[in-house]
């Protein structure tokens, strides 16, 4: 089974913190993905990448960054922490385009104080 | 993006079926309708997807009104196990998953 796995479960960070959220997946797939997901308003698509080194920005992409130096990690930055990023976030990976093939990890829920 | 509309909640008893409905009345000829689940702190699973005909596979039935304006994912014999927020979204093969906020079936033993 494909598996994508996101380093923590858990993580609370201060205000103002730079904050590393790491998603790694085993089955080699070319697109990786980066939501965020809040009571009432869903996923929301933060970044995605189809190939290393390429990143593309999703619906909300301010006050976070991405990098993409190997094909299996791919990795949210929240540059400067604020509160109302409190949130849970998602990885999912995909092979190819094709929307019936993405994979999620179990998610990171981030609490910034 | 074509929307989709669904109920915000349904309730089901174990070992009945459930019938989830989706409204897309916008959907353009290359939209898919996939359909995933998200179980209770986990992140969203695939369950099914379809174009035009009806679907089956060991999760669910799709079921796509002719004039594909809505569908209905059934899940045969509901299980405590299938208590999750069901997301029906349409896009097409190259597009992006984009989530709306979903329907949470709870399932009463």
């Amino acid at each position: 089974d494909v598996k994508v796995t996101q380093s923590s479960r858990y993580l609370v960070k201060r205000t103002g913190e730079k904050v590393f959220l790491e998603c790694v997946q085993d089955m080699d797939h070319e697109n990786m993905f980066w939501y965020r997901q809040d009571p009432g308003l869903g996923l929301r698509l933060i970044y995605f990448s189809y190939d290393v080194k390429m990143k593309e920005k999703g619906d909300i992409p301010e006050g976070y960054s991405v990098s993409r130096e190997k094909k299996e990690r791919f990795s949210l930055i929240l540059e400067s922490a604020s509160t109302n990023q409190t949130s849970m976030y998602l990885c999912a990976s995909s092979l190819g385009a094709l929307p019936h093939g993405y994979t999620f990890g179990s998610g990171t829920r981030l609490t910034v104080v | 993006d074509a929307k989709t509309t669904q109920p915000n909640s349904m309730e089901s008893n174990e070992e009945e079926p459930v019938h989830l409905p989706c409204n897309h009345s916008t959907i353009s000829g290359t939209d898919y309708i996939h359909w995933y689940r998200q179980l209770p702190s986990q992140g969203p699973e695939y369950v099914i997807h379809g174009l035009t005909s009806n679907v089956n596979n060991r999760m669910a039935s799709l079921a796509i009104a002719e004039d594909r304006k809505s569908s209905t994912l059934i899940l045969h014999r509901a299980t405590l196990r299938d208590a999750a927020v069901y997301y029906c979204i349409l896009c097409r093969n190259t597009d992006k998953l984009i989530f709306g906020t979903g329907t949470r079936l709870q399932v009463f033993p």
